[in-house]
């Protein structure tokens, strides 16, 4: 089965500092993805990488940052952190390809706190 | 841009019934994917059913299918013999051939009543 493991499930931080949400999957995926899922909203796109080194802003990727130095490896990282950006957030992972035919497999997610 | 709604942000469906979540999107591409995902209270999401846009076929997985209409837009899950494990967060989601975006709906609760 597909692994994708978030670093921590819950993570509490105050305004101003610098997180780093931390994301590896062992399957050996092309593309790694970095949601946003709040009450109502849904998940949206923070950023997505297809490839290591490369990345491409999602539909909010305003305060946020990632670095895909490794291939198994996704990192997504807030600047300065703001009370807004308290939320759930969840790392994917998918097979190289846009045919949709791969599925996105998910980890369990970060529930992030900024006070 | 693509669009997804579920106009159902809660429903509820008694042990061993069937139960419809509704799903409809907007886009003017022909060649597509729409997917169902399941997210349990805490725990992680996963995919419950995927459907090819060029097949007329509607999918079925076990208790899962999907009501499937493409002229309609419209892309509904319906669960069968619905169980207590069945309870969670429903995502529909849509993504267009050739691209990596999945684009989701804003989600439908499905509680299950013993």
């Amino acid at each position: 089965d597909v692994k994708v493991t978030q670093s921590s499930r819950y993570l509490v931080k105050r305004t101003g500092e610098k997180v780093f949400l931390e994301c590896v999957q062992d399957m050996d995926h092309e593309n790694m993805f970095w949601y946003r899922q709040d009450p109502g909203l849904g998940l949206r796109l923070i950023y997505f990488s297809y490839d290591v080194k490369m990345k491409e802003k999602g539909d909010i990727p305003e305060g946020y940052s990632v670095s895909r130095e490794k291939k198994e490896r996704f990192s997504l990282i807030l600047e300065s952190a703001s009370t807004n950006q308290t939320s759930m957030y969840l790392c994917a992972s998918s097979f190289w390809g846009g045919a949709g035919n791969q599925p996105q497999h998910f980890g369990d997610g970060t529930r992030l706190s900024i006070l | 841009a693509q669009t997804v709604t579920q106009s159902q942000p809660e429903m509820s469906v008694q042990e061993a019934e069937t139960v419809t979540l509704s799903c409809t999107y907007d886009t003017s591409e022909s060649d597509y994917y729409l997917f169902w995902y399941k997210q349990p209270p805490s725990r992680q999401m996963i995919l419950v059913i995927r459907q090819e846009a060029y097949k007329q076929q509607n999918a079925t997985e076990n208790r899962f299918s999907v009501n499937f209409q493409k002229a309609a837009k419209s892309f509904s899950l319906k669960i069968s013999d619905s169980q207590l494990g069945d309870a969670a967060m429903y995502f529909c989601a849509y993504h267009s051939a050739g691209s990596y975006q999945l684009t989701f709906g804003k989600g439908t609760k499905l509680s299950v009543i013993p």
